[in-house]
């Protein structure tokens, strides 16, 4: 079956420490993203790609950086610089307008 | 850049009332409107979608959204809902070819 495969579902990190969180689609599909999750905050945009080897920043790029070496996977890194990185984290990828397809999510927790 | 408001954070209905999720966008251009549910510690599920056409879409468990132009509105309701209608309920806008933006999300709790 198609679809999106966040891991890993729990991650714990240590202040000062970088940790890449892993994204994979087989959808063929060409839009990936990144979204930050916080109670009563909605979905905040960090970084999407639209093609492969391109990607922009979103809404809250700070401490965070992506990449997209291949049309199937989109993992993002979150920073020692990112200054409250505890939150879940939503990858998505889309081929059309709107209807986007999301992972199961990844919880971050600094600990 | 367009937004989206969700009027209501917190929502408890009881089982077989019906219920109203109120959201209202901001746009200077045309948009597409969304409805996403998240069920706990899982992703976003599309729930239904106003691309063009009929202002009024359905989706296949009973719920339904009206797009109102003049009044910049996208609400969602259902008739009667269940124990298993729980969930977080956002909506989103997009504007052609670009990415999606949510609202705050409404947490909905049917109580028995």
């Amino acid at each position: 079956d198609g679809g999106i495969t966040q891991s890993p579902k729990y991650l714990f990190r240590k202040e000062g420490q970088n940790v890449t969180l892993s994204c994979e689609q087989n959808l063929n599909h060409d839009a990936m993203y990144w979204y930050r999750q916080d109670p009563g905050q909605g979905l905040r945009l960090i970084y999407y790609s639209q093609i492969v080897n391109d990607f922009q920043k979103g809404d809250i790029a700070e401490g965070y950086s992506v990449s997209r070496e291949k049309k199937e996977s989109f993992p993002l890194t979150v920073t020692s610089a990112q200054k409250n990185p505890t939150a879940f984290y939503l990858c998505a990828s889309s081929i059309q307008v709107g209807s986007y397809t999301f992972g199961s999510g990844t919880r971050l927790t600094v600990v | 850049a367009q937004s989206v408001t969700q009027l209501d954070s917190q929502v408890p209905v009881f089982e077989e009332a019906p219920v109203e999720l109120r959201c209202n966008y901001s746009s200077s251009v045309s948009v597409y409107l969304f409805w996403y549910v998240q069920y706990p510690n899982q992703g976003l599920q599309l729930l239904l979608k106003y691309l063009s056409g009929s202002t009024l879409v359905e989706s296949i468990n009973g719920f339904e959204a009206e797009f109102n132009k003049s009044q910049t509105s996208f609400h969602l309701r259902k008739p009667s809902v269940h124990i298993s209608d729980t969930a977080e309920y956002f909506c989103a806008v997009s504007v052609p070819d670009y990415k999606l933006s949510f609202g705050a999300g409404t947490t909905v709790t049917v109580r028995a």
